[in-house]
This record gives C-alpha cells, structure tokens and sequence, in this order.
C-alpha cells in the first residue's frame, strides 16, 4: 500500500521557470513532511520540511505548500536553475510517538533546461 | 558532510551467495536505517536501529536481516542474494524519529 504517492514520475522545465511537485498522503495521522534532494551519484539529502501547522514555508527559491484537507503537499522551485537538475522525493510521517519512520514517495526526476 | 561510509560501494555477485554491507557512522547519531532504492519505487525501508542491539523491520525486509552490535556500525546481510535484490543501497542516520537523514553516498548491487 503506498501511502504517499508523488506526481510526475518526471518533469522538463525551462531554466527561469517554476517547478511544481504534487505529493498527496493517506494517513491522517501524518504531521512532518519533508522534501529529500538527490543528485546523481549521491544520497538524498534533507531541502525541506513542513509541519501542518503552518500551510506554506518558504526557503530562498524553495516553497512547501500544504493543504491538509485534501491531503495534499507540494515543492515550488521559483526561477529554476541547472542546478536543480535532480530528483525530488516527498515524504510523511508522525512525529508524536517516537521511532516513527519517514514514508517516501517514488520520486520526481527534474531537469532544467537552458 | 555527515560522517557516514558504507561499503562496498559496489559489489557483483551470484545467486545464492550471502552478502553483508556495511554502515559506519562517526556522528554517534542514535537511529540508523537501511533503504533501497529502484526506478518507480523510491526509497523503501528495509530495516531500521534505535538501538545497539535494538533494531526493526521495515515494509520490504524479507530477505534481509540486521544487527548492530555498536553505535557507529550497522550491518544489512542477505543471506541468500536474489536477481529481485539487485538496487542500490542506502544507509542513513538520524539524531531522532521523525527528523532529518543524512544518507550515505549508497551502495551498487547486482545479482546475476
């Protein structure tokens, strides 16, 4: 059962452009949601992360977008770059029991083009 | 950079054979997880330590076994290596459950 799944499976955008990742959850009771970077070659590693009790964070070009009644979270890149050229993963999961493990979503690979 | 190895980096082997990777860490970081990862699935759980010696299944462990003996080391065996476990292999670690990973640069296996 996948619990979090992640929309495009790929994605082209123009250098300049905005990138949009669409991620949707089925377990109500997830509360952390964080977005994973990963170059090729490389491990993920953490970009950013939301807690619901907030409906948008934003860091430098990077923006989190949370809709908790449908569900549904979503990575904004504002004026994308070559350097973006990556795959994106989503993730969710509880925080308030303890050794409670990130589900992730299948992935999003990104490239931008000049 | 977070101080995590994992070893081999890259490892082909046959069908059947056992096959144990590595997971060292220096950061003393309580949680340490071990992930797959294969086009059009992402990263899944395979096991995960809260502990030395305390460690769990995740949604895709079977084949796979653990242990941890030490803070800084956490060992993934398959015993017996099947084509279906050719991927690449992630450890992580983390300071607390949930919070941030910090992945290792991964681990190539293939099974003929």
């Amino acid at each position: 059962q996948q619990q979090v799944k992640q929309s495009p499976q790929s994605l082209i955008v123009q250098k300049g452009g905005i990138s949009i990742i669409n991620c949707a959850y089925e377990n109500t009771a997830f509360d952390y949601f964080p977005w994973y970077q990963q170059f090729p070659g490389k491990g993920p590693a953490l970009l950013i992360a939301i807690r619901p009790d907030v409906s948008e964070k934003k860091e430098g070009r990077f923006t989190i977008s949370f809709n908790k009644s449908a569900k549904q979270f979503s990575l904004h890149i504002m004026d994308s770059q070559p350097g973006d050229s990556a795959t994106y993963f989503c993730a969710a999961s509880k925080s308030n029991f303890g050794n409670e493990k990130l589900t992730f979503g299948t992935g999003t690979r990104l490239t931008i083009i000049p | 950079d977070a101080g995590i190895t994992q070893s081999p980096r890259h490892k082909v082997t046959e069908t059947g054979t056992p096959v144990t990777l590595r997971c060292h860490q220096t950061e003393n970081h309580r949680y340490m997880y071990w992930y797959r990862q294969d086009p059009g699935h992402g990263l899944r759980l395979i096991h995960y330590s809260y502990g030395v010696k305390d460690t769990d299944k995740g949604e895709v462990s079977d084949g796979y076994s653990v242990s941890r003996s030490k803070t800084e080391d956490f060992l993934l065996t398959l015993e017996s290596a099947t084509s279906s476990q050719t991927s690449v292999y992630f450890c992580a670690i983390s300071q607390e459950s949930p919070g941030e990973l910090f992945f290792g640069e991964g681990s190539r296996l293939t099974v003929l």
